[in-house]
């Protein structure tokens, strides 16, 4: 299966700032799914970024708020902007692993808090 | 009423004991079904998968899908405390990426040595 890398793995932010998370694939894919998992909640889909095109952002998320780049099949990154304490949560990235047969793998996730 | 309905625990069950684990979902479209392990601090890790109805036995762990009750279950036999982890259902209406994931909010399992 894949080898995701993703980065940072925790970090403490102020409210007003914006930071920017990494996820890095060891095998060329053609589509990277972007998720945020709150306390004691489902994992919730944020967008699917495709190389070449733009990103396609779920209900309730937005580019200006979660602007994401695909430079090529196995890099994208995820920018949290404007952050508020409201955003404090697991931020993962996942791949389709070599067909549905596999699953989708993720990455360890990054632990955002923001105070 | 959430698509997919899944009771939090947390749970916690002597080492060797039989483990239930279920979740409900209200779209009949569903047709994948999978259960994800994530330990704590890392990222959910595909454990069992099976399309449709049916049952899939894997070692320890079988997974069973009644889309008549649209209900799924994880059972895990000799539970171990390498068990122990937050147990995700997740579902979706089509194959690779077609359709989006629908997970649960997580079972969390205590097996105690």
């Amino acid at each position: 299966s894949a080898v995701i890398s993703q980065k940072p793995s925790r970090d403490i932010c102020q409210r007003g700032t914006s930071l920017t998370i990494q996820c890095q694939v060891d095998s060329q894919v053609t589509m990277m799914f972007w998720y945020r998992q709150q306390p004691g909640q489902s994992l919730t889909l944020i967008a699917t970024a495709n190389q070449g095109s733009e990103a396609t952002y779920e209900s309730g998320f937005v580019i200006d708020k979660f602007p994401i780049s695909r430079p090529n099949l196995t890099f994208s990154t995820l920018t949290v902007s404007n952050m508020s304490p409201e955003d404090s949560s697991i931020y993962l990235c996942s791949v389709q692993d070599r067909g549905f047969l596999y699953g989708y793998t993720f990455g360890s996730g990054t632990r955002l808090t923001v105070v | 009423q959430k698509e997919v309905e899944q009771d939090p625990g947390p749970l916690s069950v002597p080492e060797g004991a039989i483990v239930s684990l279920n979740c409900t979902y209200s779209n009949s479209a569903f047709q994948y079904f999978m259960w994800y392990r994530q330990y704590s601090r890392k990222g959910p890790e595909l454990l069992m998968y099976t399309y449709s109805s049916g049952n899939k036995e894997d070692g320890r762990f079988t997974a069973q899908v009644d889309k008549s009750s649209k209900y799924i279950s994880l059972f895990i036999r000799d539970s171990q405390p390498s068990d122990s982890a937050t147990y995700l259902c997740a579902m979706s209406a089509g194959p690779g990426g077609s359709e989006k994931l629908v997970f649960g909010k997580g079972t969390k399992l205590t097996v105690n040595p």
